[in-house]
């Protein structure tokens, strides 16, 4: 069964850093990999989603990157600004589980004025 | 606005009183699906469906109906609702299920059963 995970589970810099957020997923037979934002108690805003057949995206601050074939994404976020606070998911679609997405228990990230 | 709506936003309900989450989408979109959020265990899909009149399962579907009579509409149906479905719930839904269709959440729904 497909499981994901991501690391760190929490995160805290001070603000300009440049940062790096991983996600691994046991099985490499995937449609896609999406990453999420999510603000305290709110809704899910899409970042950025990546094909199985593409290596990376990049949105402004934002670059991920995937390697399918060792079951791991990045997400790269440049000068980062106290507005990037929130939690950070990132969600597989699976060839082989049905058509569930399969989501990591996220990154909470705080950057700090 | 491109969107997925979700009424009520809170609710609190007491055991065994049944109730209906709504979700609408305004996308044309023919997936759709509904998620439950609790802390440490992150989201997990309940149901999803992949055009009118065409349901299934996901990972965690017990006490849970949906129906899917038109496109736009996706409601999640607790008939007798217990404390352990206490949560934050999202509806979600792209075009297709193709690789090349991201998923779009509706704003979420936090449901307390007392």
């Amino acid at each position: 069964k497909q499981e994901v995970t991501q690391i760190p589970a929490a995160l805290s810099v001070p603000e300009g850093e440049n940062l790096v957020l991983n996600c691994s997923f046991t099985d490499s037979a995937i449609y896609n990999l999406q990453w999420f934002r999510q603000d305290p108690g709110k809704g899910l805003t899409s970042l950025l989603l990546i094909q199985s057949s593409q290596r990376e995206q990049t949105s402004g601050r934002l670059n991920a990157s995937l390697d399918k074939s060792s079951g791991r994404s990045t997400l790269y976020i440049a000068a980062s600004q106290p507005g990037d606070s929130a939690t950070y998911l990132c969600a597989v679609r699976p060839r082989n589980y049905g058509q569930n997405f399969v989501f990591g228990p996220g990154t909470r990230l705080s950057v700090l004025p | 606005e491109a969107q997925v709506t979700q009424n009520p936003r809170y609710l609190i309900t007491v055991t065994g009183k049944k109730l209906t989450v709504t979700c609408s989408q305004n996308m044309n979109h023919e997936y759709m699906s509904w998620y439950r959020q609790d802390p440490g265990l992150g989201l997990r899909q309940i149901y999803y469906s992949m055009n009118v009149e065409v349901t299934d399962k996901g990972d965690v579907p017990e006490g849970y109906k949906v129906s899917r009579k038109e496109k736009r509409n996706f409601p999640l149906i607790l008939e007798s609702p217990s404390p352990n479905q206490t949560s934050l719930y999202f509806c979600a839904s792209s075009f297709t299920v193709n690789s090349y269709n991201e998923q779009f959440f509706g704003p979420g729904t936090r449901l307390t059963v007392l």
